[in-house]
């Protein structure tokens, strides 16, 4: 297994839907995990931490799987504003514990 | 002000020509990193640092350098530029091994 492999994507989506991102890692004694949007031409910026069983921010559900090492993205009830790529990011292995990033899913909402 | 400052934000420059991209941040941070971000092959990281005395490399290091000048500076070189060193570069810090990090802006480098 890879050590972070997302949905290939593109996801296109009209608005108002509901849509699920997945995310599967490598290393099972990951602690912390972390989801980022990235806007075109633009840095990413840290959209939820997920650090126990999963947590929620408005429309936006994140959930952790240990014993299957996933991590999902669950976005409610999608707006125009949504539309970027998503990256998922895990610990990588080895003392350092820098993070591994995913190379991204893409979402489009459309009106 | 941002957080994390990179500068130049574009920048072009010719094959073999020494380049030096520069990143500086107000969060206190003791990490700090560097990553270049190419389509379809997502973030590399090329070098990090842990204190001003602690510089290590990361996957794709070779063809780059990196001096951290004081916590807050992390500046990242090109000794002698490459087409393929085409890419978008970002610098980030983050506040321990918990904590997510907070990126720069970016620098869009051109080599021709």
């Amino acid at each position: 297994r890879k050590e972070v492999e997302q949905d290939p994507g593109p996801f296109n989506v009209p608005e108002g839907a509901t849509v699920a991102f997945n995310c599967t890692y490598s290393n099972s004694a990951s602690q912390s995990f972390f989801w980022y949007r990235q806007d075109c031409r633009k840095e990413p910026k840290l959209l939820m931490s997920v650090y126990s069983s999963g947590n929620e921010d408005g429309r936006f559900t994140a959930q952790l799987n240990r014993a299957s090492q996933y991590i999902s993205l669950l976005i409610r009830d999608s707006k125009l504003s949504d539309s970027a790529t998503y990256l998922c990011v895990v610990p990588g292995g080895g003392s350092q514990g820098n993070l591994i990033f995913g190379k991204g899913t893409k979402l489009s909402v459309k009106p | 002000d941002a957080d994390v400052t990179q500068t130049p934000r574009n920048r072009i420059t010719k094959t073999g020509k020494r380049i030096m991209l520069e990143c500086s941040q107000t969060k206190g941070h003791d990490r700090m990193y560097w990553y270049r971000q190419d389509p379809g092959l997502g973030l590399r990281l090329i070098y990090y640092s842990f204190d001003v005395k602690d510089i290590n490399k990361g996957e794709i290091s070779d063809g780059y350098s990196v001096s951290r000048q004081a916590q807050a500076k992390f500046s990242l070189s090109l000794e002698s530029a490459i087409p393929n060193q085409t890419a978008l570069y970002f610098c980030a810090t983050r506040p321990g091994q918990g904590g997510g990090y907070t990126f720069g802006s970016g620098t869009r480098l051109t080599v021709v």
